[in-house]
């Protein structure tokens, strides 16, 4: 079955206390990507990646890394969490290149609390 | 800069009411559009897309959406809402340029009661 895995689904924290997020997909594509999803904000990106070793900021980077080692898997590292980082977060993936319009292909969501 | 707007924050129906949803965006050009749906708990789901040709798409569960371009629009509509709709809806678009360009709209709220 074609899927976007992220891990944990839920999370609580600490500040100051390092934590990765993992995300997998199973479809070969090149393309994946960061979104944190907050009342009234929509979904915002926070990162995104074109192919392994390609990664790229997007619209709300700050406190957040990320890695592209492998072509399905996408991690979200936060090295210091802090309480503003308290969210929704998705991964997605999708196809990319010349022809393609991106579609995007969901995670089911990783809830983070940062007491 | 881009935006995705969509000016219904929470909108309240009966069942069998007759539904739309509006979603702006503000650049002109080609565009790929897309209504995404997420229901309570659940990961987002792609509802109709838009690339190009009639500009009436029909998605899943009987949505619909019409692209006007001179009004820069992508309204989202459905003539019988049911309450397994109850969920929040975003409209998103990109330029032509692949998903890392797609810039989301706020997000609706829909709830229906029974």
């Amino acid at each position: 079955e074609a899927q976007v895995t992220q891990n944990p689904r839920y999370l609580i924290t600490v500040t100051g206390k390092k934590l990765t997020v993992t995300c997998s997909q199973n479809m070969n594509h090149e393309y994946m990507s960061w979104y944190r999803q907050d009342p009234g904000l929509g979904l915002r990106q926070i990162y995104y990646s074109m192919n392994v070793e390609v990664t790229d900021k997007g619209d709300v980077p700050e406190g957040y890394k990320v890695s592209r080692k492998e072509k399905r898997n996408f991690p979200l590292i936060l090295e210091s969490p802090s309480p503003n980082q308290t969210s929704l977060y998705f991964c997605a993936s999708s196809y990319s290149g010349r022809g393609t319009h991106g579609e995007l292909f969901f995670g089911e969501g990783s809830r983070l609390t940062v007491l | 800069a881009q935006s995705v707007s969509q000016h219904n924050h929470h909108v309240i129906l009966s069942e069998a009411a007759s539904l739309e949803l509006g979603c702006n965006y503000s650049y002109g050009g080609t565009v790929n559009l897309f209504w995404y749906v997420q229901y309570p708990g659940q990961h987002l789901q792609l509802l109709l897309k838009y690339f190009s040709g009639d500009p009436l798409v029909k998605g899943i569960k009987g949505f619909e959406a019409e692209f006007i371009k001179s009004k820069f629009s992508f309204n989202l509509r459905k003539p019988s809402v049911q309450w397994s709709d109850t969920a929040e809806y975003f409209c998103a678009v990109n330029r032509g340029q692949g998903a890392q360009k797609l810039v989301f709209g706020q997000g609706t709220r829909l709830t229906i009661n029974p």
